[in-house]
């Protein structure tokens, strides 16, 4: 079956960066975008960005230009997302999702599905 | 502040039918298609509802999706207490000069 599997918790100090992988397993890596979403403490879901793992290519949110990196692996069907200069509201469990993608025409629908099981990653010094 | 609101939350007896409402705007909702996505306490979003209104496998029918103008709205039916739960609407948004993804800020739903 799909699946996606994350690294385990960070604890990190303020500064410092964190990389969380997400292995992917029951399809062609390749054929889907993979999208980070993360959730603070008690607050809601707040996407990230995506990367194609097939050409490496990637958006972020704006919020996280300059601060985050997405990358892949092809050979071992792991993404990745870096994040840097961790600051203390950036305490959250981080998820990957892969993209579900349908065309209607010139319209596109997208999802997430299925989701990692989540890192939390804690920035305190 | 999220860009798409849905009420903070909702309650509604076992058995009863409880709707949750997310508004958007023409740069989000009333261009693009929604999802909708369901995360028991401790654990991850788990997808609901994509194309505004289709089931994934595995999803009970008395989980439906609807989407009208700038609104979309889940329905659930025969309320159980294992769907008490967060529920989040999700669409791309391309108010900033950007395509990016927005959720809703999130519903909780009780059964009381």
């Amino acid at each position: 079956q799909v699946q996606l599997v994350q690294s385990g918790a960070e604890v990190k100090k303020p500064g410092a960066s964190v990389k969380v992988s997400c292995k992917a397993s029951g399809y062609t890596f390749t054929g889907y975008y993979m999208h980070w979403v993360r959730q603070a403490p008690g607050q809601g879901l707040e996407w990230m960005g995506w990367i194609n793992p097939n050409s490496g290519g990637t958006n972020y949110a704006q919020k996280f230009q300059g601060r985050v990196t997405m990358t892949r692996d092809t050979s071992i069907s792991t993404a990745y997302m870096e994040l840097s200069r961790l600051r203390s509201d950036d305490t959250a469990v981080y998820y990957c999702a892969r993209e579900g993608i349908r065309w209607f025409g010139e319209l596109l629908s997208n999802w997430f599905d299925p989701w990692g099981q989540g890192t939390l990653v804690t920035v305190s010094s | 502040q999220s860009v798409l609101t849905q009420p903070p939350s909702v309650s509604a007896a076992p058995g009863q039918k409880v709707t949750i409402s997310c508004s958007g705007s023409s740069s989000n909702i009333g261009n693009n298609y929604v999802s909708w996505y369901q995360q028991l306490p401790g654990t991850a979003p788990k997808l609901l509802i994509y194309d505004n209104n289709k089931r994934p496998s595995g999803i009970p029918d008395r989980f439906s999706g609807s989407k009208s103008g700038t609104s979309a709205t889940l329905g659930i039916t025969g309320l159980q207490t294992g769907d008490e739960a967060d529920y989040y609407c999700g669409t791309w948004d391309s108010s900033l000069s950007a395509l990016d993804w927005v959720f809703g800020g999130g519903t909780k739903l009780t059964v009381l």
